[in-house]
């Protein structure tokens, strides 16, 4: 065990739809990362949050937000669902700062019908 | 920006076999290399991590991997593999510079262990 808790486990959601993925980071961290793992993609990052703010953006969508809270879970939002949105999308924690390990939670996985 | 290529897609072993998985990465800088396991479907583990000091650094369940500058590799190795080494194997990159924590990861190598 990570220390580090998504809900759901799973989603199976219609084209079109939109849902929240939610990430409990391992406690005293204050950095959240979200990724997607893909068949065809592999992992990719989509964004990080440190102590509520973001700090970095990757190949996010514009369908896609996030944020962190004042208690430092985050959720990822996904808004006009389409097919190719299926795949796994974990978050990771850490301290934070340069030379810190990410933990990552055991994921959620999104299949869109 | 920063990149990994893993070179091995899927790697096929007898059980006590020598492991040696290659990892090349891109990066103008600074950087922490790690090594993360996915089991079956389970999340990523951290295998090994490297952020400064001694180039050859242990992980845990055995295994180990060698930083090499020169060459900007960071190849994971286990001298002899048991069946439960069956998993996907991830080498990742991160750079030491706020603003680029995030981890770069390869694509990945499948590691098959044959009783």
């Amino acid at each position: 065990d990570s220390g580090v808790t998504q809900t759901p486990k799973h989603l199976i959601t219609a084209t079109g739809q939109r849902v929240t993925l939610r990430c409990s980071p391992r406690s005293g961290d204050l950095s959240v990362y979200w990724y997607q793992q893909s068949l065809d993609q592999g992992l990719q990052f989509l964004i990080h949050y440190y102590n509520g703010e973001e700090r970095a953006k990757g190949n996010i969508l514009e369908r896609f937000s996030a944020q962190q809270f004042p208690d430092l879970h985050s959720e990822l939002n996904l808004s006009s669902l389409e097919l190719g949105d299926s795949a796994l999308y974990f978050c990771a924690s850490s301290a934070g700062g340069l030379n810190t390990e990410a933990f990552f939670g055991q994921g959620t996985r999104l299949t869109v019908v | 920006a920063q990149s990994v290529s893993q070179h091995n897609h899927h790697v096929i072993l007898s059980e006590a076999a020598s492991l040696e998985l290659g990892c090349n990465y891109s990066y103008g800088g600074t950087v922490n290399l790690f090594w993360y396991v996915q089991y079956p479907g389970q999340h990523l583990q951290l295998l090994l991590k490297y952020f400064s000091g001694d180039p050859l650094v242990k992980g845990i369940k055995g295994f180990e991997a060698e930083f090499i500058k020169s060459k900007f590799s960071f190849n994971l190795r286990k001298p002899s593999v048991q069946w439960s080494d069956t998993a996907e194997y991830f080498c990742a990159v991160n750079g030491v510079r706020f603003g680029n924590e995030k981890l770069t990861f390869g694509t990945g190598t499948r590691l098959t262990i044959i009783p």
